[in-house]
């Protein structure tokens, strides 16, 4: 089944613990994207990967990293969680950079407390 | 920086009116613009998109509409149902240079029966 998966799906944590979210996709996909959602703010991309060891800002980038090392890999690294962290993360992937369809992945609830 | 903005943020019809969600981008070089629908507690989907060499897309209910010039898209949903009941997002983004997707803010959709 064609699909992008994240783990965990909810987590809680304290300010300063190192964490990461992953993001698996098994359609070849060249995008991947991360995504915060928040109340009245939508989904703000956080960062996005054209393709492997291809990365980019996205409009919230700050305290956040990420890697590409394998087309089906883009994990989240959060290095010092703070609680305006706290969000739901979703994980993306489309076939086309910029101009294709999507797929979400099932979002990951973050709270940092 | 780049921006979607996307209006009402909330809209209220009685079931079988019709609904418009309107959004307005900055980036002039945006040329890509699909819209996500977002039921309580899921991961947004794409329901329908447009690129900017086609003016009007229609699936069935749903109806996009674009205006390059005046930089709008609006989603036009008609004989709306329950099942509509929703949030719904609009986005831009581009198939060369950054590749970022911006979205807006969202609108959150109730039909009434």
């Amino acid at each position: 089944e064609a699909q992008v998966t994240q783990n965990p799906r909810y987590l809680i944590t304290v300010t300063g613990k190192k964490l990461t979210v992953t993001c698996s996709q098994n359609m070849n996909h060249e995008y991947m994207s991360w995504y915060r959602q928040d109340p009245g703010l939508g989904l703000r991309q956080i960062y996005y990967s054209m393709n492997v060891e291809v990365t980019d800002k996205g409009d919230v980038p700050e305290g956040y990293k990420v890697s590409r090392k394998e087309k089906r890999n883009f994990p989240l690294i959060l290095e010092s969680p703070s609680p305006n962290q706290t969000s739901l993360y979703f994980c993306a992937s489309s076939f086309l950079a910029g101009g294709g369809e999507q797929f979400f992945g099932p979002g990951t609830r973050l709270t940092v407390l | 920086g780049e921006n979607v903005e996307q209006h009402p943020s909330t809209l209220s019809v009685q079931e079988g009116d019709s609904a418009v969600i309107k959004c307005t981008y900055s980036d002039s070089a945006s040329n890509y613009f699909p819209w996500y629908k977002q039921e309580l507690g899921k991961r947004p989907q794409l329901i329908i998109d447009i690129r900017s060499n086609v003016g009007e897309k229609k699936d069935q209910r749903i109806a996009v509409t674009l205006n390059k010039t005046a930089k709008h898209f609006s989603l036009h949903i008609t004989e709306t149902q329950p099942e509509d009941s929703a949030v719904y997002f609009c986005a831009a983004s581009t198939t060369s240079g950054t590749y970022k997707y911006i979205f807006g803010t969202g609108t959150r959709l109730k039909v009434l029966a």
